[in-house]
């Protein structure tokens, strides 16, 4: 069964960076990109970036550039999206999500991670 | 960036009834990479259309889309209770990737 599971919810203070995990099963995870959607309380969906695993590549939505990363554990099958100098708007479900085959959009996603940002 | 826009913002409908749900896009969509997807409260959206009309993997019949360039539809031949939820619309063929705001779909 092909799966995506992420870690737990977060609480921050402003300022601080969190690091969300996404264990991929079920599939070869070095063959798949990995995405980073983000959904404000009660808002639409927010693309944040790709990550591919195989060689590392990595592309960013512009508004995030310099505050997110996005790495790969190939070993353990995990990726991670880590987010710095958090500010309150930051507060949303981060989701990750697999790219399908060619020409599929995101045809698997991981459970979500609420990250709450508070002084 | 491509802006999708969406309506309507919510479509009051009843079981059984058609739903007629567009997307909008302010640039052309390369090569149709125009995706569909549902979420329901507390999930995580779910992938129903790829590449404009393709169904994923399990999506029932009734789901289909259509369109190209910049205008899509997603249609819901006959609502069923458990289609009651939130749709939006994404391109995957340009970066940076984008949602539609999306479309409530309610019982009316």
């Amino acid at each position: 069964q092909v799966r995506l599971v992420q870690s737990g919810a977060e609480v921050k203070k402003p300022g601080a960076s969190v690091r969300v995990s996404c264990q991929a099963s079920g599939y070869t995870f070095t063959s798949y990109t990995i995405n980073w959607v983000r959904q404000a309380p009660g808002q639409g969906l927010e693309w944040m970036g790709w990550i591919t695993p195989y060689n590392g590549d990595t592309n960013y939505a512009q508004r995030l550039q310099g505050r997110v990363s996005m790495t790969t554990d190939t070993a353990t099958s995990t990726a991670y999206m880590e987010l710095r100098s958090l500010k309150s708007d930051d507060t949303a479900i981060y989701y990750c999500a697999r790219d399908g085959d060619t020409l599929v959009a995101f045809d698997i996603w991981g459970q979500g991670t609420m990250v709450t940002v508070s002084s | 960036e491509i802006v999708l826009t969406q309506s309507p913002g919510t479509l009051s409908l009843s079981p059984g009834e058609r739903a007629t749900l567009s997307c909008r896009a302010s640039l052309s969509v390369s090569r149709n990479s125009l995706a569909w997807y549902q979420q329901k409260p507390g999930q995580a959206p779910r992938l129903l259309i790829s590449y404009t009309s393709i169904r994923a993997t399990g999506i029932p019949d009734r789901f289909s889309g259509s369109g190209s360039g910049t205008d899509f539809t997603l249609t819901i031949s006959r609502l069923e209770p458990e289609d009651f939820a939130v749709y939006y619309c994404q391109q995957y063929g340009t970066s940076p990737l984008t949602f539609g705001g999306g479309t409530k779909v309610e019982i009316k």
